[in-house]
């Protein structure tokens, strides 16, 4: 079964402060996701990755940025934290046609 | 563009009623379309996925959908509604793409489902 593995659930930092959230998957995937959840806006694709060291910008970048070292763990930065980055993160990895498999998401206030 | 409108963000049934959440998508190819259910406190889990090959999708947890062309619509339905299927619901569209098959996924603003007893 497909693990995908956030380093923590919650998380509290303060404003212009670094922010690492990390996010490892089992299964080989060449794909790996960050979204931003918030109420009433669904899921939003902060980047993407399909290559170890290659990535793409998804709909809403600003603020984020992201490293994929190895093909298993992809990290997504907040270089200098903000309140309005205050949200629900989540990670997936999927491959080809398979279905992105999600992560159980970090939930991070920046105070 | 691709995207997803789905209406209705709070769905109240009661227990052993008909669930229906709508989905309506716009797409400019032949999309794939999902449907993830979100649990408090967890991640997303897959429901069922829409790929062109029939166009009525079972899912797990007695959930299917029927994707309509002419509506452009994938709404999902349950035909009795369990205490256990309260949760959030987002509908997803995707276009195949070259690079990256159908990863790229365009979420709705989901539909909080909630069961009366």
């Amino acid at each position: 079964d497909v693990k995908v593995t956030q380093s923590s659930r919650y998380l509290v930092k303060r404003t212009g402060e670094k922010v690492f959230l990390e996010c490892v998957q089992d299964m080989d995937h060449e794909n790996m996701f960050w979204y931003r959840q918030d109420p009433g806006l669904g899921l939003r694709l902060i980047y993407f990755s399909y290559d170890v060291k290659m990535k793409e910008k998804g709909d809403i970048p600003e603020g984020y940025s992201v490293s994929r070292e190895k093909k298993e763990r992809f990290s997504l930065i907040l270089e200098s934290a903000s309140t309005n980055q205050t949200s629900m993160y989540l990670c997936a990895s999927g491959a080809g046609a398979q279905p992105q498999h999600f992560g159980d998401g970090t939930r991070l206030s920046i105070l | 563009a691709q995207s997803v409108t789905q209406l209705g963000s709070h769905v109240s049934v009661s227990e052993g009623a008909l669930v229906l959440l709508r989905c309506n998508y716009s797409s400019s190819v032949p999309p794939y379309l999902f449907w993830y259910v979100q649990y408090p406190n967890q991640g997303l889990q897959l429901l069922l996925k829409y790929t062109s090959a029939a166009t009525l999708v079972k899912g797990i947890n007695g959930f299917e959908a029927e994707f309509k062309k002419s509506e452009t619509s994938f709404h999902l339905t349950k035909p009795s509604a369990h205490m256990s299927d309260a949760a959030e619901y987002f509908c997803a569209v995707s276009e195949e793409e070259a690079n990256f098959g159908n990863e790229k996924l365009t979420f709705g603003t989901g539909t909080r489902l909630t069961i009366i007893p």
